[in-house]
């Protein structure tokens, strides 16, 4: 158990629908990140938040959206989802993002559009 | 970030030491070694990393060459439950940690 958590484990949904993945880092952690998952892709950053602001972007789309708040938790959004968003969504965490640090992910969110 | 290179897919006899390479010919002087690994569909478990010097935890060890362009995770007595994805990943900028992962070593523990 890494001490990340994240909800909910599984999701289906339709296209053109909107989801919201959550994810607690692991306590102390300041600084989070998202990957998505997919079988054509891999694994692939996506975004990282340190402190409730926005830290570095990856490969993500612009219907895709995140937000980290006051209690550190983050909020992955994903909104007019389309067939080809199916994928595992990771959240990991870190103590600050410094140099040399680890990241502990999370148990991830499959997402399946139909 | 700088690439990495590994073998595709590699096999080990259970209680036999894994040692699985990588090749990070293009990595500067303020990147990390990191090695996670995926069991199924799990969420990546860090494993190790290091900068210059070989490192050792509880769970493997890893080799950097002197000139850093390569190194091998050693895990010492393989079991069933190493089966998974390792990868070796290149990181290195400062608070901004992101990790790219290439296609990692298919690691198959044999009976």
């Amino acid at each position: 158990d890494s001490g990340v958590t994240q909800t909910p484990k599984h999701l289906i949904t339709a296209t053109g629908q909107r989801v919201t993945l959550r994810c607690s880092p692991r306590s102390g952690d300041l600084s989070v990140y998202w990957y998505q998952q997919s079988l054509d892709q891999g694994l692939q950053f996506l975004i990282q938040y340190y402190n409730g602001e926005e830290r570095a972007k990856g490969n993500i789309l612009e219907r895709f959206s995140a937000q980290q708040f006051p209690d550190l938790h983050s909020e992955l959004n994903l909104s007019s989802l389309e067939l080809g968003d199916s994928a595992l969504y990771f959240c990991a965490s870190s103590v600050d993002g410094a140099l040399g640090e680890t990241q502990y992910f999370g148990p991830g969110t499959r997402l399946l559009v139909l | 970030d700088a690439k990495t290179t590994q073998p595709p897919s590699m096999d080990c006899a259970e209680g036999r030491a894994a040692n699985l390479p990588c090749n990070h010919s293009t990595i500067s002087g303020n990147e990390y070694v990191y090695w996670y690994r995926q069991i199924h569909s799990q969420g990546p478990q860090y494993i190790i990393h290091g900068l210059k010097n070989n490192e050792t935890n509880e769970m493997a060890s890893l080799i950097i060459t002197e000139d850093r362009k390569s190194s091998t995770l050693i895990l010492p007595h393989a079991t069933l439950r190493d089966t998974a994805v390792y990868y070796c990943i290149v990181s290195g900028v400062q608070g901004a940690q992101k990790l790219v992962f290439g296609q990692g070593t298919r690691l198959t523990i044999n009976p």
